[in-house]
């Protein structure tokens, strides 16, 4: 099955400089890679996600890239600001059923004032 | 807004008891999800629901069972709590079988199992 892998666990930067998180996944099926936000006493909520046919997509601040060829995907935050501040889950899919869905083990993203 | 709705948002049980955990969605979903989130292991598939009366074990489904009766439902069941069942559990839904629906999570139950 598909295992995925996440790093850093956890990351701390000063407001307005970038962030980066990366994760690998294992299956070679994978064609799916949502990025989900999960603030403070709240559930994980989707902020972007990229399908395998795209190599790149932005929406704002956030941006993923994914590198099929290498089986890895990150996500991109530039102009980092405190409400940024969360954990933050990648997943992989390989769209054939909804319960093929793997998760990383998320990233605790401190951005400071 | 798609709204997902959990029980609880803290419980506390002992060892043994018998425990319910409901999830509620509001969108006519066709899928439903239970994941259980603790620190440094991400989110793991319990069990997944694809339509009423319908069931698939995740990855850990031991110790757990579920229950569908109608399509906005999806409950948790702990037939005999344990205290490495102590944990925060997620309920999910999605729309659609295909597997690149956005899954919506609700906040969060927060077990202690003592």
């Amino acid at each position: 099955g598909e295992n995925v892998e996440q790093h850093p666990s956890t990351l701390s930067v000063q407001e307005g400089d970038s962030a980066v998180i990366k994760c690998t996944y294992s299956d070679s099926a994978s064609n799916y890679f949502p990025w989900y936000k999960q603030e403070l006493g709240k559930g994980p909520q989707l902020i972007i996600d990229i399908r395998s046919n795209v190599g790149e997509k932005k929406d704002q601040r956030i941006a993923v890239t994914l590198n099929k060829t290498a089986k890895h995907f990150s996500l991109h935050i530039t102009e980092t600001q405190p409400e940024d501040s969360a954990v933050y889950f990648c997943a992989a899919s390989d769209g054939s059923n909804n319960n093929d869905m793997r998760f990383g083990a998320g990233t605790r993203l401190t951005v400071k004032p | 807004d798609v709204k997902v709705t959990q029980s609880s948002r803290y419980l506390v049980k002992r060892t043994g008891e018998k425990v319910f955990l409901e999830c509620v969605q509001d969108m006519d979903h066709e899928n439903m999800f239970w994941y259980r989130q603790d620190p440094g292991l991400g989110l793991r598939l319990i069990y997944f629901s694809y339509d009423v009366k319908m069931k698939e074990k995740g990855d850990i489904p031991e110790g757990y069972s579920v229950s569908r009766e109608k399509k906005e439902r999806f409950s948790l069941i702990l037939e005999s709590a344990s205290t490495n069942q102590t944990s925060m559990y997620l309920c999910a839904s999605s729309l659609s079988l295909g597997g690149t629906d956005t899954q919506y999570f609700g906040p969060g139950t927060r077990l202690t199992v003592l």
